[in-house]
């Protein structure tokens, strides 16, 4: 149990253009999601927490405006980069916070290579 | 949320055990200790979660001293396939996300 995918696990766009990712629980409900990303040799940066039906959380220095979180149901949190650039590219992964009896746990997706051309 | 201090790597034979710590000096009352493990190009994969004392499941054992200013990571006989990024988190329960440090790099060798 507790499985978030994504989609797609790779992508590689031209510069200028944008690009939707999906992250989805499959087998829970999630109200919460969460966007990171990660850089070669680097850990995972927070980007935004995503709340069910409402407006994207975004961490300081985080376009909100470049990067476009929809949480439109309880299961799918989507990511689009808008007028990707090269330096856009980069490992973005999402996670759900499934509440389990006595503790919550934050479950991650296997993550979505980006590449801008 | 506590801010954690890891070492950047460490390496380690097939079949002993490694042990690595944590230090979060910081840490509030109602944090957790997590550890997460992560393979090159995969998602974060959540290994074991503590608040006090001795913790242990099928892949892993937490300890946690009583003034909860560090915990120790230890994996039992490791493989060439633990080989991965570690990291050590500290949250609050509820919504709060969670924040990497460094994490870290065990490399197993044969």
């Amino acid at each position: 149990g507790a499985v978030v995918s994504q989609h797609p696990s790779w992508v590689i766009c031209k510069s200028g253009t944008s690009v939707k990712i999906e992250c989805r629980s499959l087998d829970f409900q999630a109200t919460t999601m969460f966007w990171y990303r990660q850089f070669p040799k680097q850990s995972l940066m927070l980007m935004a927490t995503s709340n069910e039906g409402s407006k994207a959380t975004y961490e300081q220095g985080v376009e909100k405006d470049k990067f476009l979180i929809n949480h439109a149901s309880l299961t799918l949190s989507t990511l689009t980069v808008t007028s990707a650039h090269p330096e856009d590219s980069s490992f973005y992964i999402c996670s759900a916070r499934h509440r389990l009896a006595g503790a919550d746990e934050q479950f991650f997706g296997p993550g979505t290579r980006l590449t801008v051309l | 949320l506590a801010k954690t201090t890891q070492p950047i790597s460490m390496d380690s034979y097939e079949g002993q055990e490694v042990n690595i710590t944590c230090s979060h000096n910081n840490i509030a009352t109602n944090d957790y200790i997590t550890w997460y493990q992560q393979f090159p190009s995969q998602g974060p994969r959540f290994i074991i979660q503590g608040y006090k004392t001795k913790v242990t499941n099928e892949v892993a054992s937490l300890f946690i001293p009583a003034d909860r200013k560090s915990s120790t990571l230890s994996l039992p006989r490791v493989s060439l396939s633990d080989t991965a990024v570690y990291y050590c988190l500290g949250r609050a329960s509820g919504n709060t996300p969670l924040v990497f440090g460094k994490g870290t790099r065990l490399s197993v060798i044969a």
